[in-house]
């Protein structure tokens, strides 16, 4: 079964500048993250989303950062403009269902971003 | 709000000894525990999972025991090996929402 796949696996852009950021979930997974994990830091939940509607946007900078999933499989995660701050891992899971208890989430390799 | 604990890293030991990783947490119901793992240059993976009170995880030598009278999750392995050299995240699942903590490095030396 293949993962979650994630692109570009590196980017190093100058503050200001815009970036975005790909994921194709596993199949048949209704359920995709976005997390920011900063360098020491456990990943931080950004934006779930249910097959292509958002449950939970709460920790998501929307002045800078915005997200879509069209058609409810691949998702784009996109920051504009960057700030130095910005600078971090940026995780990619899903899984089949968000509400129960045991349920397994699937994370794809991740993109590091630097921000110069 | 909900938050994990960790004990600080790293940790450093020798081949075949004992690990214990401390974890505790703070959560307003009952949430699921998780232990992931995530090697050099990989992505996070889940190692082991436990949903209710006295529940006990387990994967690939490790386990942790779910104890909500001490609110902990502490992850335990009778014989590290080189291979386990990781960065290791408790983790809690209340509602839709899956709260890491910081994280703990593992070296295991030959």
């Amino acid at each position: 079964e293949a993962g979650v796949a994630q692109s570009p696996r590196y980017k190093i852009i100058e503050k200001r500048q815009s970036v975005a950021f790909w994921c194709n979930p596993i199949s048949g997974h209704a359920t995709l993250y976005w997390y920011q994990q900063i360098l020491g830091q456990g990943p931080k939940l950004l934006i779930q989303f249910q097959n292509n509607g958002v449950v939970d946007d709460s920790q998501l900078p929307k002045d800078r950062f915005s997200a879509e999933r069209l058609k409810g499989v691949d998702s784009t995660l996109k920051i504009q403009p960057a700030k130095l701050e910005d600078s971090a891992v940026y995780l990619c899971a899903s899984s089949f269902i968000r509400s129960e208890r045991s349920d397994t989430q699937y994370f794809g390799p991740g993109t590091r971003l630097t921000v110069l | 709000g909900d938050s994990v604990t960790q004990m600080e890293g790293p940790v450093t030991l020798s081949e075949e000894a004992f690990l214990t990783i401390n974890c505790t947490y703070t959560a307003t119901g009952y949430p699921s525990l998780f232990w992931y793992v995530q090697y050099p240059g990989e992505g996070l993976q889940l190692l082991l999972k436990a949903t209710k009170a006295d529940d006990k995880g387990s994967n690939k030598g490790f386990e942790a025991t779910y104890r909500k009278e001490t609110t902990s999750f502490h992850l335990e392995k009778g014989s590290v090996q080189v291979s386990d050299s990781a960065v290791y995240f408790c983790a809690l699942k209340y509602g839709n929402k899956l709260v890491f903590g910081a994280g703990t490095i593992l070296r295991v030396k030959s």
